[in-house]
């Protein structure tokens, strides 16, 4: 039982250039979330997911986009990264926005 | 907008003594509260919770305590143990009306020194 997976665990990117952070739960649970954490601001949240089909912004949702097409996976785009998208990422899903279990974590460098 | 605020960053306390973490929150229609804790290089995971309709949740050496009027949160570690040493995450959950989004606050890092 793997839980909540994420990949890549490390990414480096040029300012400019897209990637796809991927998540994958296997716990059947409706809710998905993306967060970003950074020195000093805690943990931010930039979309979630309420089941496959549903999105909805959060905090921080500019320069990033996500889909749902199966209650598994939820990944998070970056279409144009830049410097400031520097961080670490977590993927957190749940039964809904309370206990959440999170993943691992994609640490994102952009130069 | 810092909805929810751990205005301390750090908190070193011994072993064996009360750590006691610190959570202000400005929207009064937050209904259920969290704590999560944090080791480097993992995710967060959940520790103890409580409902809006209570004043305190214990479970083990983890109290959390909830004053609404003032609208603060507190979790209280006794006795406090070595491996206790994280960083801690308090957060808040809106109502249905809000989406029910999870905010975090910044974390505040604990160092439990033997």
């Amino acid at each position: 039982n793997a839980g909540v997976t994420q990949t890549p665990k490390f990414q480096v990117l040029k300012t400019g250039q897209s990637m796809t952070l991927q998540c994958a739960q296997d716990m059947n649970h409706e809710y998905m979330s993306w967060y970003r954490q950074d020195p000093g601001m805690g943990l931010r949240l930039i979309h979630y997911s309420v089941g496959a089909g549903i999105t909805d912004q959060g905090e921080v949702p500019n320069g990033y986009n996500v889909s749902r097409s199966t209650t598994e996976d939820f990944p998070l785009r970056l279409l144009s990264a830049a410097p400031s998208q520097t961080s670490v990422y977590f993927c957190a899903t749940g039964t809904g926005p309370r206990v959440l279990t999170f993943g691992a974590g994609s640490r994102l460098t952009v130069l | 907008d810092q909805q929810v605020k751990q205005n301390s960053p750090s908190l070193s306390v011994q072993e064996g003594r009360i750590s006691i973490l610190n959570c202000d929150y400005t929207n009064s229609m937050f209904d259920y509260f969290l704590w999560y804790k944090k080791y480097p290089a993992e995710g967060p995971t959940f520790l103890i919770s409580i409902s809006s309709i209570k004043d305190k949740n214990e479970d083990g050496r983890f109290t959390v305590f909830l004053n609404k009027s003032a609208k603060h949160l507190s979790l209280h570690i006794v006795p406090s143990q070595p491996g206790d040493s994280a960083v801690y995450f308090c957060a808040a959950r809106g109502d249905y009306n809000q989406g029910g989004k999870l905010i975090f606050g910044q974390g505040t890092e604990l160092s439990v020194k033997p």
